[in-house]
């Protein structure tokens, strides 16, 4: 059973600041994606990480993919407070019955306060 | 990108009434779709996989005969909340894929079921 782990699950941190969200998981995967969902809406894909190495960036987010270490990174740089919200991984894996599955960490909710 | 549309947002009905979501694709066809349920302050728990002309995956613990699930065309799925009680109150996300098996997936807006 793939297992996604994300820590922290809970952030607080000042504008101006900087941080790393991690995101852990337990098989072999060479797609992995991080959502963005604010409350009561559905999830709005940030990044789509499809190799071992892939960096990618969009404002303030810069998202990246170790397939060797299973291990994915969503770093924030100056945080502001529109950067609130949960973030989400999730890793796309084979799921043996005929299709592939997505299997998501459990979020981290970021609050940026000034 | 590519949309995926979900109706209706929000949705109140009495207990051991039924409730149906539609999930449609508006702009690609989806041989398969996905439907997840998120409990507050949880993360997604997928529910079943919709197979377009076959039965619906359903994931350990999911219910099949409570959680209808038609996948009738490649542009629409739909999932049917039967005999509905307060405990199957939550938020329901559908998701497609564009392309194979592996290729990107897109979600809906999702779907607020409030049961009284």
């Amino acid at each position: 059973e793939l297992k996604v782990e994300q820590n922290p699950l809970f952030l607080s941190m000042q504008e101006g600041k900087n941080y790393t969200i991690y995101c852990n998981y337990s098989t072999t995967s060479d797609r992995l994606y991080w959502y963005r969902q604010d409350p009561g809406k559905s999830l709005e894909s940030l990044f789509v990480l499809l190799s071992n190495g892939a960096v990618k960036q969009e404002g303030r987010l810069m998202a990246s993919l170790d397939t060797k270490a299973r291990l994915s990174t969503l770093h924030i740089t100056a945080a502001v407070h529109d950067l609130s919200a949960t973030y989400f991984c999730a890793v796309d894996a084979y799921s043996g019955a005929g299709s592939y599955q997505l299997t998501f960490g459990k979020g981290t909710k970021l609050s940026v306060i000034p | 990108g590519a949309v995926v549309s979900q109706h209706p947002s929000r949705v109140i009905c009495k207990s051991g009434t039924s409730v149906k979501i539609e999930c449609r694709s508006l702009d690609f066809q989806a041989t398969t779709m996905f439907w997840y349920r998120q409990f507050p302050k949880q993360s997604l728990m997928l529910m079943a996989t919709s197979n377009e002309g076959s039965k619906a995956t359903y994931e350990q613990g999911v219910e099949k005969d409570k959680f209808l699930i038609n996948h009738a065309s490649l542009t629409l799925s739909t999932l049917t909340v039967t005999s509905a009680h307060p405990e199957d109150s939550s938020f329901y996300i559908c998701s497609a894929r564009k392309g194979g098996m592996n290729t990107e997936a897109f979600f809906g807006q999702g779907t607020r079921l409030t049961v009284v």
